[in-house]
């Protein structure tokens, strides 16, 4: 199975701040990454796909990159909406695999 | 508008069995391939099955591996998850993915909770 190692696990940031999520997997899965965010009591929102590839409706503020085994999710300007936890997740294969998270909070 | 909506959850004493569905609207249901995954309480993610558009494939994590089972009616918009043999570790909230765009999860549902406790 493909491990997928996410840091920080909890990052604290204010209003306004430039926020990098690093995802690491245990193998290469070329750019078979997907980012999402989730809020308290609420499922999972998809945010980047394919490494780089923003969603539909998703704001420009938050970018993806990397390829291979390393990746990082960008916010540009944290905005109170954003804090949430964020989850990276492989599919290059089965099983699909998820990181741990990362929970951002206010500073 | 996609929708999906699961049902079924519910408490459940350990080693019994549930019966998991999610009922979908708003695209072409058996077109595309649908997913489990579940979050026990204030833990991460974790992907439990997977079923291609027309159902010939499904995909299985090792930790349900023999227990659940995953399956669609392309005529009733629904997608299953039989779960039995249920143990404590099974506590989670559980949510069906749909991949539109591609194998990821562009829509989720609201999630329904299982508790298996005596």
């Amino acid at each position: 199975d493909i491990q997928m190692t996410q840091s920080p696990s909890t990052l604290s940031a204010s209003v306004g701040d430039r926020v990098t999520i690093t995802c690491r997997a245990s193998q290469s899965i070329s750019s078979w990454l997907a980012w999402y965010q989730q809020k308290p009591g609420k499922a999972p929102k998809l945010l980047i796909y394919e490494a780089s590839s923003l969603q539909s409706g998703v704001p420009s503020r938050f970018s993806g990159s990397g390829s291979g085994t390393e990746f990082t999710l960008t916010i540009s300007s944290l905005q109170p909406d954003d804090f949430a936890t964020y989850y990276c997740q492989q599919y290059n294969n089965y099983p699909r695999t998820f990181g741990q998270g990362t929970k951002v909070e206010i500073k | 508008e996609v929708q999906l909506l699961e049902s079924g959850g519910g408490l459940v004493q350990p080693g019994g069995s549930l019966r998991l569905s999610c009922t979908a609207s708003g695209f072409i249901f058996s077109d595309y391939a649908l997913t489990w995954v579940r979050q026990a309480p204030g833990k991460g993610l974790e992907w439990v099955s997977s079923i291609s558009s027309y159902g010939p494939s499904t995909y299985i994590a090792d930790s349900v591996k023999g227990r659940f089972a995953v399956s669609r009616d392309n005529s009733k918009n629904t997608l299953y998850l039989q779960m039995n043999s249920l143990r404590a570790e099974d506590t989670a909230f559980y949510y069906c993915g749909l991949a539109v765009t591609g194998p990821f999860f562009d829509y989720w549902g609201q999630g329904t909770l299982v508790t298996v406790s005596s």
